[in-house]
């Protein structure tokens, strides 16, 4: 059974940073891995969707990483502002099934 | 391009009664899936269904079902309501190929069993 894990479940920053936020899962056999961002009481927006071919995948300030073999992603921040606080979550699609498996998210606070 | 829409917003009901939800996908999208989301268990996914057909399922009980119209709505419903149903009910849609899409998830219904 897939299981995805976020660390840190919470972060703050100052204005400015470049900060990184991680996702972990146990079972590498995945077809994708994509990044979302969610705001309080709201549904989520997808930011970045990278398939299991892929090691890569940049949005403007945003760029994801993907190590299968590690079983690891990263999602890059540069130069974070304020509109960018908000619950990240990681969500990974495996094989087997094409059921997503959700991290339970990184929530971000960026102060001025 | 409308996004994802969802009916109502917010919902109140109490135990032991039941409750259907609405979701109209983009435009031209045949994937409809429903997640539900609290905060003790996270994102999880409740069932997809793609031209009419449930495709996948997660684990949960018979109490929840789920239809999709030829137009690719979908409704999702509960029955027997228990406190621990309370929670936001979001709907995503895609094109349907499965595991290649990025979802596009609407607003969510905020559902609150007293």
């Amino acid at each position: 059974k897939q299981e995805v894990t976020q660390i840190p479940a919470a972060l703050s920053v100052p204005e400015g940073e470049n900060l990184v936020l991680n996702c972990s899962f146990t079972d590498s056999a995945i077809y994708n891995l994509q990044w979302f961002r969610q705001d309080p009481g709201k549904g989520l927006t997808s930011l970045l969707l990278i398939q299991s071919s892929q090691r890569e995948q940049t949005s403007g300030r945003l760029n994801a990483s993907l190590d299968k073999s590690s079983g690891r992603s990263t999602l890059y921040i540069a130069a974070s502002q304020p509109g960018d606080s908000a619950t990240y979550l990681c969500a990974v699609t495996s094989g087997g099934s094409y059921i997503p498996t959700f991290g339970r998210g990184t929530s971000l606070i960026v102060h001025p | 391009k409308a996004g994802v829409t969802q009916t109502p917003r917010y919902l109140i009901k109490t135990r032991g009664q039941q409750v259907t939800l609405s979701c109209s996908p983009i435009s031209g999208h045949r994937s409809v899936s429903w997640y539900q989301q609290t905060p003790g268990q996270g994102l999880q996914f409740l069932f997809e269904y793609f031209s009419e057909t449930q495709r996948n399922k997660g684990n949960f009980p018979g109490r929840f079902s789920g239809r999709q119209f030829s137009n690719s709505r979908s409704e999702m419903n509960v029955s027997t309501l228990e406190l621990g149903d309370s929670a936001l009910y979001l709907c995503a849609s895609s094109r349907g190929t499965e595991g290649l899409e990025t979802q596009y998830f609407g607003p969510g219904t905020r559902l609150l069993v007293l």
